[in-house]
């Protein structure tokens, strides 16, 4: 079935260190969006990118979607405590109309 | 403008029993999607709701169903409960369904 994978599974890194998360899919995504989990709370919506070979900029976060609409990734330059929870990404294979998240990346930084 | 609220927030059940969980989504938008969220299987896409109609829907058992009422509001059942059942039921609203997904805080299901 359609998959939506991401790397790593856990992360842990000294605060300053950068970090990168990696989500790859089966099937070509129409979107793909990234959503962050702080530990004991919900998915939160950071961005959607929609076109091939997409990159976009939220501060010390860089968001790139892959040519061939089958990868994207995640980059936090200089990381801080406050980027501590699990990163998520999620797409619609296909015309399938169902989102299909990855598994997650977790991300811990040490002060 | 209020986000997505989902009633109760936590739930203990036993096996067998049955449970409605409810999803009041943000005001203006059409779509509801239920997720399951585990430690070990993550996200679980259960389904969608739009205009009161099913619209997608996941792997999961006929035990889980759900409907959708014409103020969007949205209610999940899960029927003869099962103790993997033990779950965070996630409940997202969107304005089209495939895009930005607004969470709820959930609902944390336990079975005993």
């Amino acid at each position: 079935g359609q998959q939506v994978m991401q790397i790593p599974q856990y992360q842990h890194v000294q605060e300053g260190e950068d970090f990168t998360t990696y989500c790859n899919s089966s099937t070509t995504l129409s979107n793909i969006q990234w959503y962050k989990q702080r530990p004991g709370g919900h998915p939160v919506f950071l961005i959607q990118l929609v076109k091939s070979g997409e990159v976009k900029k939220q501060k010390r976060l860089t968001f790139q979607f892959g040519e061939a609409k089958k990868n994207s990734s995640l980059h936090i330059t200089a990381t801080q405590t406050t980027d501590v929870g699990t990163y998520f990404c999620a797409g619609p294979p296909g015309n399938t109309g169902k989102l299909i998240f990855g598994q997650g990346t977790t991300l811990q930084v040490k002060p | 403008k209020a986000g997505v609220t989902q009633t109760p927030r936590y739930l203990i059940k036993t096996r067998g029993q049955q449970v409605t969980l409810s999803c009041s989504p943000i005001s203006g938008h059409r779509s509801v999607s239920w997720y399951q969220q585990t430690p070990g299987q993550g996200l679980q896409f259960l389904f969608e709701y739009f205009s009161e109609t099913q619209r997608n829907k996941g792997n999961f058992p006929g035990r889980f169903s759900g409907r959708q009422f014409s103020n969007s509001r949205s209610e999940m059942n899960v029927s003869t409960l099962e103790l993997g059942d033990s779950a965070l039921y996630l409940c997202a609203s969107s304005s089209d369904g495939l895009g930005a997904q607004h969470f709820g805080d959930g609902t944390r299901l336990s079975i005993l």
